[in-house]
């Protein structure tokens, strides 16, 4: 069975502050899709990123960038010089294609708070 | 552009009592599922659909019933609620599958507590 363990259950910074989210996630799958999602304090889901076990390039979208390395089956987030905007949960979670579907395993997610 | 709609966004039950939290989606795709978010557990899955007339299991099952007459709808009934099924409920959609860069669209969440 497939597992996402995200060991960081809350982090603070002060604003402009780096930030790293760690995920470490567990499935004997070749082939898996894995994402980040921000739940602000307003409570919905926000997708953020969607990565395939295909693709190792990491990727960067404004201040956000994304770690992927299969040798550690890590998926880390990072947001840089971090903005009270981005307090929010977030989580990691992984899907299993095999047989088609989509089913969804989060880690319990990172409380994010930014301070000013 | 309405998406995933769920409802209600808030409702208290008292134990005992059933309802329906209502998910409807407009964009014609195959696979719905719920889940429930607790603090420090994340979200689980529930039970999901790959299409009318399927459904199956997720994770943490017990306690719910789920139907798919129609493409649109996925209806989650609570069919006599207990203070353990208190959450924070998403409904979610997508295609059929992951691959091909297809999207999960999650509702807004139905925020129920059971007294």
């Amino acid at each position: 069975a497939q597992k996402v363990t995200q060991a960081q259950t809350e982090i603070s910074v002060v604003e402009k502050e780096d930030v790293t989210l760690d995920c470490v996630y567990e499935t004997r799958d070749t082939t898996y899709y894995l994402f980040w999602y921000k739940q602000p304090p307003s409570g919905e889901l926000v997708f953020l990123i969607r990565r395939n076990s295909f693709d190792e390039q990491n990727e960067i979208s404004g201040r956000y960038s994304w770690n992927f390395q299969k040798s550690t089956s890590s998926f880390n987030f990072t947001i840089t010089a971090s903005q009270v905007v981005d307090s929010a949960v977030y989580f990691c979670a992984l899907i299993i294609p095999t047989g088609g579907g989509n089913k969804l395993t989060f880690g319990t997610g990172t409380q994010l708070k930014v301070e000013l | 552009n309405a998406g995933v709609t769920q409802t209600p966004k808030f409702q208290v039950l008292k134990t005992g009592q059933s309802m329906t939290l209502q998910c409807a989606q407009d964009m014609n795709h195959e696979y719905m599922s719920w889940y429930r978010q607790d603090p420090g557990m994340g979200l689980r899955l529930i039970h999901y659909s790959v299409g009318a007339g399927i459904t199956d299991q997720g994770e943490v099952p017990n306690g719910y019933n789920v139907s798919r007459s129609t493409t649109e709808d996925f209806p989650l009934r609570l069919l006599s609620a207990a203070p353990s099924q208190t959450s924070v409920y998403f409904c979610a959609s997508s295609p059929w599958t992951a691959g091909s860069g297809n999207t999960i669209y999650f509702g807004e969440g139905s925020w129920l507590t059971v007294v």
